[in-house]
């Protein structure tokens, strides 16, 4: 079975301070995502990345960055947590789909709920 | 810009009964994507449509895809308290013919609520 493990459930921290996020996942995938989820906005990408090293803005970057320095692992890094980045975080993977052999289905972590006071 | 649209945003049935959720999206596509989340819980994979007339079905969902129409239904049969959960579709932007990253375009999401 495919993990996608998140470091932490639930999270407290202070405006101002610098978060990381971690998400592991055991399965050799190329592609690993970040989202938030947020009542009635649905899943809005953050950050991706498809490949060590390699990332790609989503739909909503801004306050966030991210670190892909092992293919397992892919970090969401908020530089200076603000109360409106209170919410779930969701870290998914996925295998490359290529001429249709890989199903490019994500699998997801059980997401860290973050709170900003 | 892409636009994946769920329809309704908040069911709330009886058991027995049966409904459908329909996910409309605004560009070509021949993946689509449907989900489970449990309350607290992350999202799990339910099905995955991968051409035009494309069904799969699993106990009381039943899941198609239209590309022509750009639609996707879930088909709810017989309705039990269990099927409580919240229903995602996600669209795969550019489909595995040009190659791509993965990126996938989720809908708002349809909550259900199965009542006794």
């Amino acid at each position: 079975d495919v993990k996608v493990t998140q470091s932490s459930r639930y999270l407290v921290k202070r405006t101002g301070e610098k978060v990381f996020l971690e998400c592991v996942q055991d399965m050799d995938h190329e592609n690993m995502f970040w989202y938030r989820q947020d009542p009635g906005l649905g899943l809005r990408l953050i950050y991706f990345s498809y490949d060590v090293k390699m990332k790609e803005k989503g739909d909503i970057p801004e306050g966030y960055s991210v670190s892909r320095e092992k293919k397992e692992r892919f970090s969401l890094i908020l530089e200076s947590a603000s109360t409106n980045q209170t919410s779930m975080y969701l870290c998914a993977s996925s295998l490359t789909a290529q001429g249709g052999i890989a199903k490019n289905i994500q699998y997801f972590g059980a997401g860290t709920r973050l709170s900003v006071l | 810009e892409l636009k994946v649209e769920q329809n309704p945003l908040f069911l709330s049935m009886q058991e027995g009964k049966n409904y459908t959720i329909y996910c409309n999206y605004s560009t070509t596509s021949d993946r689509l994507y449907w989900y489970r989340q449990d309350p607290g819980k992350s999202l799990e994979s339910l099905f995955v449509l991968l051409s035009n007339g494309a069904v799969k079905q699993e106990g009381r969902l039943m899941a198609s895809l239209d590309t022509k129409a750009r639609l996707s239904t879930l088909h709810i049969t017989a309705a039990v308290h269990d099927l409580s959960a919240t229903y995602f579709c996600a669209v795969d932007p550019r489909g595995w013919r040009s190659g791509n990253t993965g990126k996938l375009i989720f809908g708002q999401g349809t909550t259900l609520q199965v009542k006794p």
